[in-house]
């Protein structure tokens, strides 16, 4: 069993549907959580970052974390054609070395 | 403000040929890393940094070699390339650790 789990898609909505992106994971021990967006043949880039949890929301992006659970979402509004790409999670246990564990990555087109 | 600069960004080998891969990073971050991103896998760490002089082994470590002789360098090498390690290899670098940021990708195929 992976650690981290991220259904692939892939996921087609309309131009200004709600999208809901969703992980779980198997480590009690998590307690930062981001999601990543990647372009295609581009390097994923840091879109959200949460510490344990609770919401955090940034324009149209709202990021949960239930830890009870072992569940993150990732909540975009009004969605774009230009958020077309793949939604990455990513989550550590503390600050320093230890790695980050990514989820697989859900691929997302907005169609117009 | 380049951030994160991979080179080369694409490159086709033959099997058992040798090659790498140069990562440099302006923002003066203590770790590097490397991962390898494949179709269904997701993103796997091969081999990370924490400071000038220092690597150590990640979750993919074998056929791969890494150096990090200058701190806003970080080099991944294959003595032997196989066909099993044609991909997208990825670095990253990070302040504490936390939040990292990627450069744009080194697309491999050994043949």
């Amino acid at each position: 069993q992976k650690e981290v789990e991220q259904d692939p898609g892939p996921l087609s909505v309309p131009e200004g549907a709600i999208v809901s992106l969703n992980c779980t994971y198997s480590n009690s021990a998590f307690q930062y959580f981001m999601w990543y967006r990647q372009y295609s043949r581009k390097g994923p880039e840091l879109l959200m970052y949460t510490y344990s949890s609770g919401n955090k929301e940034d324009g149209r992006f709202t990021a949960q974390v239930d830890k009870s659970s072992k569940y993150i979402s990732l909540f975009i509004r009004d969605s774009q054609p230009s958020d077309s790409a793949t939604y990455l999670c990513a989550m550590k246990a503390i600050q320093g070395a230890q790695k980050l564990v990514f989820g697989q990555g859900t691929r997302l087109t907005i169609n117009p | 403000n380049a951030g994160v600069t991979q080179t080369p960004k694409f490159r086709v080998l033959k099997t058992g040929q040798s090659m790498t891969l140069l990562c440099a990073q302006d923002m003066n971050h203590e770790y590097m890393y490397w991962y390898r991103q494949d179709p269904g896998m997701g993103l796997r760490l091969i081999h990370y940094s924490v400071g000038e002089g220092t690597t150590a082994k990640g979750e993919v470590p074998d056929g791969y070699n890494v150096s990090r002789l200058k701190k806003q360098n970080f080099l991944l090498g294959l003595e032997s390339a196989a066909p099993s390690q044609t991909s997208v290899y990825f670095c990253a670098s990070s302040y504490e650790g936390q939040t990292y940021t990627f450069g744009s990708g080194t697309r491999l195929t050994v043949v």
